[in-house]
């Protein structure tokens, strides 16, 4: 009963230093997320994978990079840590095809803390 | 300009009364799907609901229904019989196209329901 599982779910990070958020799906999923969520601005959409190979970038892609290390796990990087990147990170999959129109299921969340 | 607009920052509604959450989409795609999720204060995205732009019959989903209006491109959330543990954030979200489709979210509004 897991869905999807990301961690840490709390960071504090200086600037300058790297860290990787890791993120697990057991759904079969081909498609994995990921997104900020600043106050006031919704989610944003850092990365995603459509499938297992490929990634692309979103609509704030700047300081991230990504891998999607098999069909289960795609993980987030920050090479180096800006206090710009403190934000709450999700972790999402979607159904392969059709039913309920690909609907995203998301992780709890990861609290990230740049200082 | 914005895919998903949602122009309500806050509302409050009374205890088992009815609230609709408004949210509007932009989209030149004639396939496209519109989702609701809620945020409660314990920062976990929960799908509520999903309407797909060729359904024929508005979505429904217990106490959550989605008024799809095409031509006006809005796709209000209705909550009927609004209950203490409805107060949360509200996310309208778009995804458009068939295959993978990358999906945007709105900015959110933010329900209280007041005993």
């Amino acid at each position: 009963n897991a869905g999807v599982t990301q961690t840490p779910k709390f960071q504090v990070l200086k600037t300058g230093q790297s860290m990787t958020l890791q993120c697990a799906q057991d759904m079969n999923h081909n498609s994995m997320y990921w997104y900020r969520q600043d106050p006031g601005m919704g989610l944003r959409l850092i990365y995603y994978s459509a499938s297992e190979g490929t990634t692309d970038k979103g609509e704030v892609p700047n300081g991230y990079n990504v891998s999607r290390l098999n069909k289960r796990e795609f993980s987030l990087r920050l090479e180096s840590a800006a206090p710009s990147q403190t934000s709450v990170y999700f972790c999402a999959s979607s159904e392969a095809e059709g039913t309920r129109g690909n609907t995203i299921y998301f992780g709890e969340g990861s609290w990230l803390t740049v200082v | 300009a914005q895919k998903i607009t949602q122009t309500q920052p806050g509302m409050f509604v009374q205890e088992k009364e009815a609230v609709t959450l408004d949210c509007t989409y932009d989209t030149s795609d004639p396939s496209y799907g519109l989702f609701w999720y809620k945020q409660p204060s314990s920062g976990e995205m929960i799908f509520l609901i999903y309407q797909g732009s060729y359904d024929q019959q508005n979505a429904t989903e217990g106490r959550y229904s989605l008024n799809f209006q095409k031509a006006r491109k809005s796709a209000n959330l209705v909550i009927s019989a609004s209950q203490l543990g409805d107060s949360a954030m509200y996310f309208c979200a778009m995804r458009e196209g068939w295959g993978y489709q990358k999906v945007t979210f709105g900015t959110g509004t933010k329900l209280q329901v007041i005993p």
